[in-house]
């Protein structure tokens, strides 16, 4: 069964550093999201994109971050000076076009650790 | 505020024992509601997807209710197995704002032999 993978798998980074968490999302998707869960809490959604732009977006995914989708397989985030608050699980998701109620299907995550 | 609650926290049961997991929420305007499981160290992996208007969702041993006029789904595994043992998240999905889910805090099933 196809799969979203994401790499690295684990990113450790100097505050203030940017960082990119690559994802390769499975090849038939249209929407692409991107989520965080900080260690012990919820997963929350950062953003999410579709026809090379962003769909919508959360409170959370300010001017540090960004999404592009640099060569129609590829889909990254970008944190440009990351904080220690960015400490988090980084999950990558995408879905199949058509009804909302597609499932989606999730990546296995980058931890990303801020020093 | 759009919230999606979720008990128990967590739960140990023997294996081959039935369970019942709860959520609550208050996303609003609802579109649909979706159980997932979690295994440390994974991301989600879909097991239901159910809209307003569908009350009950099986998939294999897993089968999710919904009442969408008390806002209150239940997932309910049966014959439960030592790899049922991860976190199961219930998430909801704003209408209008299909894009976006609103995630429980899950709850950590752990089965024991």
């Amino acid at each position: 069964e196809p799969e979203v993978t994401q790499t690295p798998s684990h990113q450790v980074t100097q505050m203030g550093q940017e960082v990119i968490l690559r994802c390769v999302p499975i090849s038939n998707h249209l929407y692409f999201y991107w989520y965080r869960q900080i260690l012990g809490q919820k997963v929350e959604f950062l953003v999410s994109f579709y026809n090379n732009e962003i769909s919508e977006k959360s409170e959370i995914f300010d001017d540090q971050f960004s999404v592009e989708r640099p060569d129609g397989s590829n889909f990254t985030l970008k944190i440009r000076s990351t904080k220690l608050e960015d400490s988090a699980m980084y999950f990558c998701a995408s879905r199949l076009p058509g009804r909302e109620n597609q499932p989606q299907h999730f990546g296995d995550g980058t931890r990303l650790s801020i020093l | 505020k759009n919230q999606v609650e979720q008990s128990p926290q967590s739960l140990i049961i023997l294996e081959g024992k039935n369970c019942t997991l709860q959520c609550n929420y208050t996303v609003s305007p609802f579109s649909n509601l979706r159980w997932y499981k979690q295994d440390t160290g994974r991301g989600p992996v879909s097991l239901t997807i159910m809209t307003f208007s569908e009350n009950t969702k099986s998939n294999g041993r897993y089968t999710a209710t919904l009442d969408a006029d008390t806002k209150q789904s239940s997932l309910h595994i049966t014959a439960s197995q030592l790899s049922d043992s991860a976190s199961y998240i219930c998430v909801v999905s704003l209408s209008g704002s299909a894009r976006q889910l609103t995630f429980g805090s899950g709850t950590q099933l752990t089965v024991l032999p």
